[in-house]
């Protein structure tokens, strides 16, 4: 699976839009964008994924640049309860020894201040 | 609700007392998997599941043990336990192993071997 790069902390202002940036410039074809957060110690959780096309769900947006080298999370209204660490991950299609596998860096920890 | 469901929450235990991390999913989902967090060194894989039947290993599959005898349980086995397996466990699931099938998490086992 192809590596990111997130940048090790952001900070955001409550109410305003928090935008998380991932680099991925070696994503192959057949790969997906994915994102997950982590809230304290809890387990991982979903948050949106895509392949070539911008996404909206009613958590956050997604947006994959043209040559889908580089993507961005948006989450329109941080509130506090969005501090965590986030993360960017490039997933494969299907088979091979990856099949399932979801490869966790480091990600951002994002804090949302009042 | 949909859910990924793990016991015990917590355990202490010493080393090379057997135990039993259980998973239950009630989602329908044929795809499960275990991952071990541990500081610096992020979410990996130790076993997956693709049906019932089917185990591979991940990443970091020794000292476990997994059995998929029915799709919604995947236990994790520890057969005689070590402090290196000391460690933040998550079990997670989704619909097939694929890209464009978001894993779910459950909220995770804290294991301590003494």
């Amino acid at each position: 699976d192809a590596k990111t790069t997130q940048p090790p902390s952001m900070d955001c202002a409550e109410g305003r839009a928090a935008n998380l940036p991932c680099n991925h410039s070696t994503i192959s074809g057949n790969e997906y964008v994915y994102w997950y957060r982590q809230i304290h110690s809890q387990g991982p959780q979903y948050i949106i994924h895509g392949l070539k096309n911008n996404e909206t769900n009613e958590m956050a947006s997604l947006i994959i640049t043209e040559d889908r080298k580089s993507s961005t999370l948006i989450l329109p209204h941080a509130t506090l309860r969005d501090t965590a660490v986030y993360y960017c991950i490039v997933r494969v299609q299907a088979g091979g020894t990856s099949y399932g596998k979801l490869t966790f860096g480091q990600g951002t920890i994002l804090t949302v201040h009042p | 609700e949909a859910q990924v469901t793990q016991n015990p929450r917590y355990l202490i235990t010493v080393t090379g007392k057997k135990l039993t991390v259980t998973c239950s999913q009630n989602m329908n989902h044929e795809y499960m998997s275990w991952y071990r967090q541990d500081p610096g060194l992020g979410l990996r894989q130790i076993y997956y599941s693709m049906n019932v039947e089917v185990t591979d290993k991940g990443d970091v599959p020794e000292g476990y043990k997994v059995s998929r005898k029915e799709k919604r349980n995947f236990p994790l086995i520890l057969e005689s336990p070590s402090p290196n397996q000391t460690s933040l466990y998550f079990c997670a699931s989704s619909l097939g192993g694929g890209g464009n099938q978001p894993q779910h998490f459950g909220d995770g086992t804290r294991l301590s071997i003494l």
